[in-house]
Parts: C-alpha cells; sequence; structure tokens
C-alpha cells in the first residue's frame, strides 16, 4: 500500500514571501500521479498542481511549482507572492490505477496561513 | 459548467439512525468516488463507481455503509444504524473517465455529526 507523509502540520508565511510545503510517499510502483490539492474553509478540494511520475519537467501553475524527486520519492509545493486567498489546508495525494478504480490516497495535510 | 454538488450540506442525527448523502456529478464525468474526512483518520477512499457498478466496496468501513449510483449519474451514500464514530465530512468527487491520472473534481462535501 501506498502512504504519503506530510510532515509539517502547519506552516505561516508574510503576504508576498514564499513558501515550501513538503510531502513524501512509498510505493514500489513506477508509474503514477501526484496532486497537490487546496481546501479552503469552505470544505471544497481544488486540484492546485498534477505531476505525472514519467515526466522529470516539474509541473508548474501560475504561482504554484513543485520539486518533483522520483528518486527521493519527494514532491514539494512552492509557493511564490503568496496571498491571502492562500490560507487553506493543503494535502498531497497519490494516485495509480488499482481495482478501485484511481483512488487518491492522502496526507495528513498542511494548514498554511498567510499573514498581512 | 456547473461542479459536483452535495446534499444536504450539513445533517445532525441521533446514533441509531439512518442517513443517506447525495452527490450529483459533473454533467458527463463516467467516474464517481466517495471519501470520508474525519479527525481522527484523514481523508480515506471509500468506494468508486464506474459507470452504474462498484468494482471494489473493501474501502467501506463497515456493513452498515453501503452506496448505489442510478442511471451513470447521482450517487447515494447510506449509512444504518449511525455510530458516533461515522461522525466527519463525506466528500464526493468525480473524473471524466476512468484512466489513471485523471483529475477528480470534488464537490463541498457533507458534515455528518451523530450525536
Amino acid at each position: 500500500a501506498q502512504t504519503v507523509t506530510q510532515s509539517q502540520p502547519e506552516m505561516s508565511v508574510q503576504e508576498a514571501e514564499t513558501v515550501t510545503l513538503s510531502c513524501t510517499y512509498d510505493t514500489s510502483e513506477n508509474n503514477y500521479y501526484l496532486f497537490w490539492y487546496k481546501q479552503p474553509p469552505s470544505r471544497q478540494m481544488i486540484l492546485v498542481i498534477r505531476q505525472e511520475a514519467y515526466k522529470q519537467q516539474n509541473a508548474t501553475e501560475n504561482r504554484f511549482s513543485v520539486n518533483f524527486q522520483k528518486a527521493a520519492k519527494s514532491f514539494s509545493l512552492k509557493i511564490s507572492d503568496s496571498q491571502l486567498g492562500d490560507t487553506a489546508m493543503y494535502f498531497c495525494a497519490f494516485m495509480k490505477h488499482e481495482n478501485a478504480g484511481n483512488m487518491l490516497t492522502f496526507g495528513g495535510g498542511t494548514r498554511l496561513m498567510v499573514k498581512p | 459548467g456547473a461542479g459536483v454538488s452535495q446534499s444536504p450540506s450539513n445533517k445532525v442525527t441521533e446514533k441509531g439512525k439512518d442517513v443517506e448523502l447525495r452527490c450529483d456529478p459533473i454533467s458527463g464525468h463516467t467516474a464517481l468516488y466517495w471519501y470520508r474526512q474525519s479527525l481522527g483518520q484523514g481523508l480515506e477512499f471509500l468506494i468508486y463507481f464506474q459507470g452504474n457498478s462498484a468494482p471494489d466496496k473493501s474501502g467501506l468501513p463497515s456493513d452498515r455503509f453501503s452506496a448505489e449510483r442510478t442511471g451513470g449519474s447521482v450517487s447515494t451514500l447510506t449509512i444504518q444504524r449511525t455510530q458516533q464514530e461515522d461522525s466527519a465530512v463525506y466528500l464526493c468527487a468525480s473524473s471524466l473517465v476512468s484512466l489513471v491520472g485523471d483529475t477528480q473534481y470534488f464537490g463541498p462535501g457533507t458534515r455528518l455529526t451523530v450525536l
């Protein structure tokens, strides 16, 4: 079974600064996908960024980018120019195809507070 | 277009009662997933539907939990004889197909409180 670990339960950052959230995972698979989801107080899980394991290039989406280290099984999220609206829980998630479709295995989450 | 919707938004029930939670996926999405988010267990997968069938029900925590999907669209998660440990946020997600890597789009969840 896959496990996903987020070692930072809480983090804070000043508005406009950069913050990096950590995620490590454990798998024996070679082909899989990794995701970062954001969950604001509204509870709606919103996709932030997606990475395909067979692609060496790190994914980027505007102010969000990842540092994907496949050998180290590490998938960190960098948020640049942090904004107040980035305040939320952030979940790292792993996906591979199984009998249960493409279930997501989530880490425990990191609560990010952006301070004005 | 409309996203995934779930109802009710919040549900308070008494221990031992049955509850039904509803999920409306994004139109045209064939795959549907249920997850549970609780303080003690974090986010855990419950069940997956491809069309109307659920190939694997092993993620359901007990036989008090059941789910169905009709017409390849709406899904209902039923919890019978609710217990306090069932208190959690129940999240539904859908994806266009069930190919590995497909993005899952989540609804706002139903917060269930069992007194």
